[in-house]
């Protein structure tokens, strides 16, 4: 069973830009939850889809946002990088039953913001 | 508000040695989960235990141990005869129990293991 990818795995973008990243989850997996992992402020959730709707969501800045589509794959997008936005940001995926809410990560997507 | 503390934030061993990773956590939730989850220098978090409040039984699984205390809000995990392969940081995570509440992870601030040979 393929586990959680997420592209593109580096990127590099400058203060201003936007920016889309991709997760897919393990098959038949419906639940995914994004993270920003920074030195700083370590591992901070961000939000969850679920289903095609939003069900959680951290304390960041509108700036970020996210969407599921029907298949389950995610994406998020940041518009206006700012420096701060450097990061690793990863993507979980959870499946039902007893292991509701075992996540599994992928590799993350290591954003750089010049 | 959830919390997770991780009060050690490098541990270094000699290969064999055991080592035992801190966490204590602060939730007004009457039922939660607990996590232990690895990220090796790839950078991918691999998903180790998974504990629910409501079961204070300590288990082992090979090398891995983790005692559970809900009195002191402890939940502390070993690596019995560590290894090379074990250097990484180790995450505490802590979650609500609810389905309903979806999947929400709250993080310590890691504990970075380094085993020498």
């Amino acid at each position: 069973k393929a586990g959680v990818t997420q592209t593109p795995r580096y990127l590099i973008k400058t203060r201003g830009q936007q920016v889309t990243l991709s997760c897919s989850p393990i098959s038949g997996h419906r639940s995914v939850s994004w993270y920003q992992q920074t030195p700083g402020q370590g591992l901070q959730f961000l939000f969850e889809y679920f289903s095609e709707t939003q069900r959680n969501k951290g304390n960041f800045p509108g700036r970020f946002s996210g969407r599921q589509f029907s298949n389950s794959r995610s994406e998020m997008n940041v518009s206006t990088l700012e420096l701060g936005d450097s990061a690793l940001y990863l993507c979980a995926s959870s499946g039902w039953g007893n292991s509701y809410n075992e996540q599994f990560f992928g590799p993350g997507t290591r954003l750089t913001v010049l | 508000a959830q919390k997770v503390t991780q009060a050690q934030t490098e541990i270094s061993v000699v290969e064999k040695e055991d080592v035992t990773l801190d966490c204590v956590y602060e939730t007004r939730d009457t039922t939660y989960y607990l996590f232990w989850y690895k990220q090796p220098p790839s950078g991918e978090l691999v998903f180790l235990i998974r504990r629910n409040s409501f079961d204070e039984q300590n288990e082992i699984s090979g090398r891995y141990s983790w005692n559970f205390q809900k009195s002191t809000s402890s939940f502390n995990f070993t690596i019995t005869a560590s290894q090379v392969v074990d250097s990484a940081v180790y995450f505490c995570a802590l979650s609500e129990a609810e389905k309903a509440a979806g999947n929400k992870l709250t993080f310590g601030g890691g504990t970075r293991v380094l085993v020498k040979p």
